[in-house]
């Protein structure tokens, strides 16, 4: 089956600590997102990559780093320097001009 | 900063009814535009996109666009309990960045 995976689904940690948000797609896709939604807001992106090797930051990209060795897989580091991280994280790749989601993972920092 | 605006809603219809969803955009150079469903706790779907000035209509959803007014609409006919959900609005321009708006809320009563 062809998709986007994301991992972990909910993710938890103490204030501080550096966490990676994994992001797979077997679609062949050469785009790639990240997305970030806070209740009752609308999706702001983050960080986003055309290709292997590139990618660009977003609006929102202060404590975030991204990286894209592999076209499959676009991980994403939220950093201690994000002030608010408690947030569900939305990867996404593009095709035909439209975006398609992953599951979204959905971390709280204590 | 260019802006997706949605009303936050909640838009509430019967069962069987139309439900009218709106969203308008700041950018005029945007050329394409996507409706997305996101049920409670889970990840945006793409269910319409539109690119020229007009209707288009898939099944029970029609979207709806005028560019010299820079807004876009999506219809949904016969609304079902099923349809409950937010709607995001989502716009990009000639470039590689979706903006999204905050989203409506519908609620269909039974």
């Amino acid at each position: 089956d062809g998709g986007i995976t994301q991992s972990p689904k909910y993710l938890f940690r103490k204030e501080g600590q550096n966490v990676t948000l994994s992001c797979e797609q077997n679609l062949n896709h050469d785009a790639m997102y990240w997305y970030r939604q806070d209740p009752g807001q609308g999706l702001r992106l983050i960080y986003y990559s055309q290709i292997v090797n590139d990618f660009q930051k977003g609006d929102i990209a202060e404590g975030y780093s991204v990286s894209r060795e592999k076209k499959e897989s676009f991980p994403l580091t939220v950093t201690s320097a994000q002030k608010n991280p408690t947030a569900f994280y939305l990867c996404a790749s593009r095709w035909d001009g439209a975006l398609h989601f992953g599951n979204g993972t959905r971390l709280t920092v204590t | 900063q260019k802006e997706v605006e949605q009303n936050s809603g909640p838009l509430s219809v019967p069962e069987g009814a139309i439900a009218s969803l709106n969203c308008t955009y700041s950018d005029r150079g945007s050329q394409s535009f996507f409706w997305y469903r996101q049920y409670s706790g889970k990840s945006p779907e793409l269910i319409m996109f539109i690119y020229s000035n007009g209707d288009k209509e898939d099944g029970r959803f029609t979207a709806q666009l005028n560019k010299a007014s820079q807004y876009v609409s999506l219809l949904i006919r016969d609304s079902q309990p099923s349809d409950s959900a937010t709607y995001l609005c989502a716009v990009r321009g000639g470039g590689f960045k979706t903006i999204f708006g905050a989203g409506t809320r519908l609620f269909v009563k039974a």
